[in-house]
């Protein structure tokens, strides 16, 4: 159980489009979704916490407008990034908790490289 | 403000133990996450301390002290497969969220 999805798990694009990233849970319902990203050989770092139904809280440092979020469900949330450049090349990482355990569940990783 | 630090990289050999530490200073503390992750991959969940003490999970145990700022994870009878990165994350009180340390590196040799 508890397990949660990504897809794509890695995409290309050329500067300046849109990536949406998805995060599925698959097997139970997740109040609260978690963006992460994580350049090469540093930690994650939170990007928003996304509750299902309302909008994104966004970290100190992260563009609202540039990273989109949305959870439109209890077991979706998606995360676009508009007019991507090459500095936004990482690791996406997600996660999912369901308000009742202590654990977040993380999905495997979406590698996004902006061209 | 939010500080956690971790050692960048270890190194160990097979079959012996290593003790990964921790400290924090975080505004608010609701309890110590320990995850390991391999490169390329989404970390994985090891182990959870919120009151002070040791908690073991077979080859890993990780223990707090609140009062110090301070977490260990101690990986007992190395294996290969156990080179990874290994993370430790602070939940933040009245949240959710996980505040990542720096990570650290471990290198089991043979």
């Amino acid at each position: 159980g508890a397990v949660v999805s990504q897809h794509p798990s890695w995409v290309i694009c050329k500067s300046g489009t849109s990536v949406k990233i998805e995060c599925r849970s698959l097997d139970f319902q997740a109040t609260t979704m978690f963006w992460y990203r994580q350049f090469p050989k540093q930690s994650l770092m939170l990007m928003a916490t996304s509750n299902e139904g309302s909008k994104a809280t966004y970290e100190q440092g992260v563009e609202k407008d540039k990273f989109l979020i949305n959870h439109a469900s209890l077991t979706l949330s998606t995360l676009t990034v508009t007019s991507a450049h090459p500095e936004d090349s990482s690791f996406y990482i997600c996660s999912a908790s369901t308000g009742d355990t202590n654990e977040q569940f993380f999905g495997p990783g979406t590698r996004l490289t902006v061209l | 403000g939010q500080n956690i630090d971790q050692p960048t990289e270890m190194t160990a050999t097979e079959g012996a133990i290593v003790q990964i530490n921790c400290t924090y200073q975080t505004s608010g503390f609701n309890g110590l996450f320990w995850y390991q992750q391999h490169a390329g991959e989404a970390p994985t969940f090891l182990s959870y301390n919120v009151l002070d003490g040791l908690e073991e999970k077979g080859r890993f145990s990780s223990f707090l002290s609140r009062s110090k700022g301070y977490s260990y994870l101690l990986l007992k009878e190395l294996q290969m497969k156990d080179s990874a990165s290994y993370l430790c994350a602070v939940r933040v009180w009245g949240t959710d969220k996980l505040i990542f340390g720096t990570g650290t590196r471990l290198q089991v040799f043979p």
